[in-house]
């Protein structure tokens, strides 16, 4: 089954304002990494977390990770139009299937000009 | 340039027509993966492969076939597909994912069974 669960499944915002989508995951985990796609489009990776680290940084976006509680979190700060798109996370995690990479629904994420 | 390849990128069959859509990446990568995307569900996997000529099933393996007999390549085959499989599918590679390293995606095939 999908490891992933992102919350909130859609999330409107104005442009300037702060988007914080989190992800919560079921097992333990290698990396945790998210993807952004803009509408019926490919992939396109942001950033990826490793199961050592608590917070990473890249732009305007930040990732945090809390493995005890097995959730991680993006913020995208002074969003803009263009981040309109749907964001994924993804886990690398051990198990029956070591090594492979599974997808959450995604967050749905509008920001309005 | 590095990227991933699919073909074709819209298609249109009808019910039992065996189709098979390709995925070819131009990285060396060792692993693939294939899934498809439907409204409200997100990306599930169909299948994936670690290495050439190893291949498992991921969430919703049935009714598709896959192989990978050389490192570059890895199509995904519908025997005879339905029209619940109609849907948006993406191929993804990468470096061995130990590695913490990111996937690559093709553009995505838009499959409809009719």
């Amino acid at each position: 089954s999908q490891q992933g669960e992102e919350d909130p499944q859609a999330l409107s915002i104005q442009e300037g304002e702060n988007a914080t989508m989190n992800c919560s995951y079921k097992t333990s985990i290698n990396n945790l990494q998210w993807y952004r796609q803009n509408s019926g489009r490919g992939l396109v990776h942001l950033i990826l977390i490793r199961s050592n680290e608590r917070e990473k940084h890249s732009g305007r976006l930040r990732v945090t990770l809390d493995t005890s509680k097995k959730s991680s979190s993006l913020l995208i700060t002074a969003s803009r139009a263009a981040d309109t798109a749907s964001y994924f996370c993804a886990t690398v995690y051990y198990g029956g299937s070591q090594g492979n990479l599974i997808f959450g629904k995604g967050t749905k994420l509008s920001v309005k000009p | 340039e590095a990227q991933v390849t699919q073909n074709p990128r819209y298609l249109i069959t009808v019910t039992g027509k065996k189709l098979t859509v390709t995925c070819s990446q131009n990285m060396n990568h060792e692993y693939m993966s294939w899934y498809r995307q439907d409204p409200g569900l997100g990306l599930r996997q169909i299948y994936y492969s670690m290495n050439v000529e190893v291949t498992d099933k991921g969430d919703v393996p049935e009714g598709y076939k896959v192989s990978r007999k050389e490192k570059r390549n890895f199509p995904l085959i519908l025997e005879s597909p339905s029209p619940n499989q109609t849907s948006l599918y993406f191929c993804a590679s990468s470096p061995p994912t130990d590695m913490n390293t990111e996937a690559f995606f093709g553009q995505g095939t838009r499959l409809t069974v009719v």
